[in-house]
This record gives structure tokens, sequence and C-alpha cells, in this order.
């Protein structure tokens, strides 16, 4: 079935750090990929998406590459502020309309 | 536009007690999810709604839980008894569903303690 392997956290860097957090996915066809956040005590907020091969997601600084030949979608941020310490997760939109979640990775950025 | 709207935010219930969520979806909105999130774990999907009808539901633990959406519009996720493992965020999620759209959009969700 579909599923979503995302990297291990805690993942701690230093504020101004370059950020990649890891995503991989198994899929039948090409569904949807989506970064959601959850920062401490709050609900999830979508982060960024990609509906086809080589879209690219942007928000906030954030950027994730659909990559259809190595079926990833990892996410890249230049430079990482303290405010941008929280979980994220990977998830892809399978054929009946449910996100399949990675894990989730722990961001810590220290000032 | 108003996202998805939720309450109560947060409840403290006892053991064996009942709890109901409420959930109000963004307008237009025909695809309807709750989630259980434990403290630490992604989501975990419990139903999912379509207009009114019931597309998932096989991992809702139907002898304590129960949900609707009456009229197609706005949820109701119940639990009753509750138990200690019942501890969890309940996310309600809603999108367009179909070919009208695929983004999900979440609540900031509703805090159960269970004690």
């Amino acid at each position: 079935g579909d599923s979503v392997t995302q990297m291990e956290g805690p993942v701690t860097l230093s504020e101004e750090a370059f950020l990649t957090i890891n995503c991989t996915y198994t899929a039948t066809g090409y569904p949807s990929l989506f970064w959601y956040v959850q920062y401490p005590g709050e609900g999830l907020q979508l982060l960024l998406k990609a509906t086809k091969a080589d879209d690219k997601g942007s928000n906030k600084g954030f950027e994730a590459t659909y990559r259809k030949e190595t079926t990833s979608f990892h996410l890249e941020k230049g430079s990482v502020q303290v405010s941008d310490s929280a979980v994220y997760f990977c998830a892809l939109l399978n054929s009946n309309y449910q996100l399949i979640w990675g894990a989730g990775t722990k961001l810590i950025i220290k000032p | 536009e108003a996202g998805v709207a939720q309450s109560p935010r947060y409840k403290i219930i006892e053991k064996r007690q009942s709890v109901a969520f409420w959930c109000n979806p963004i307008s237009g909105h025909a695809t309807l999810y709750w989630y259980q999130q434990i403290l630490g774990q992604g989501p975990k999907l419990l139903i999912q709604f379509q207009n009114n009808g019931v597309v998932d539901d096989s991992q809702l633990p139907k002898d304590r839980f129960s949900a609707e959406r009456l009229k197609g519009v706005d949820s109701t996720l119940k639990i009753q008894p509750a138990k200690l493992e019942d501890s969890a965020v309940y996310l309600c999620a809603s999108s367009w569903g179909g070919t009208g759209g695929n983004t999900i959009y979440f609540g900031e969700g509703s805090w159960l303690t269970v004690v």
C-alpha cells in the first residue's frame, strides 16, 4: 500500500542554518504531496503542496520539489529561525482522498 | 475565508464519562474528516464523510466512538464511555473533495484529557 517515510528527529540546528528534512514515498500513480507543520499546542497547518511531478511548492521560505524519479519530496529552507521550531509532517493523498502520513520530524532551532 | 472551526478546545473528563466534539468545516467543503492524534504521534484517521454519508470508518472504535454529519455540514464526534487511552487531540479537517480540489485543511483541534 501507499506509504511515506521521513527522517527521524529531533533535528537540532542553530539559527540561520540550512534545513533539509527528507521525505520519500511509495504509491501507485502520482499522488499529490504535502508538508504540514504543527507548532506546540496547535493543530496542523498546511505548509506547502505539489500536485504533479517537477512541481515546486513554496511558502514562508520553505520549498519542496516533487521528484518522480526518486519518489521524494524533501523540505528545505535556506535560513531557519527559532520560530520555525515545530513538528513537520510529510503526507500524500491517496486515491480515496485520504492523507497517508509520515511519522513526523521534530525541528528544534537554537538561537 | 473562515477556517475549520472546532469546539471545545480543551476538555478534561473522568474515565467512563462521555464527551462530544463539534466541527464546522470550511463553507462548501463536501468531505469532512475526524482524526485522533496522540501526543508525539502522527494523526490517525477515525472517520471520513462525503456530504452526509460515511466513506470510511474502518478505524473508528465503534463500541465507544460515534460520529454524525447531519445535513452534510457540521459534524459531532462522541466518545462514551471514555478510557484513559482516549487522551489525545481530536482534529477535524475538510476539503472540497474529489475533482473539486484535494487540499485538506485542519482545525485547531480539541484537546481531551481523560483522568
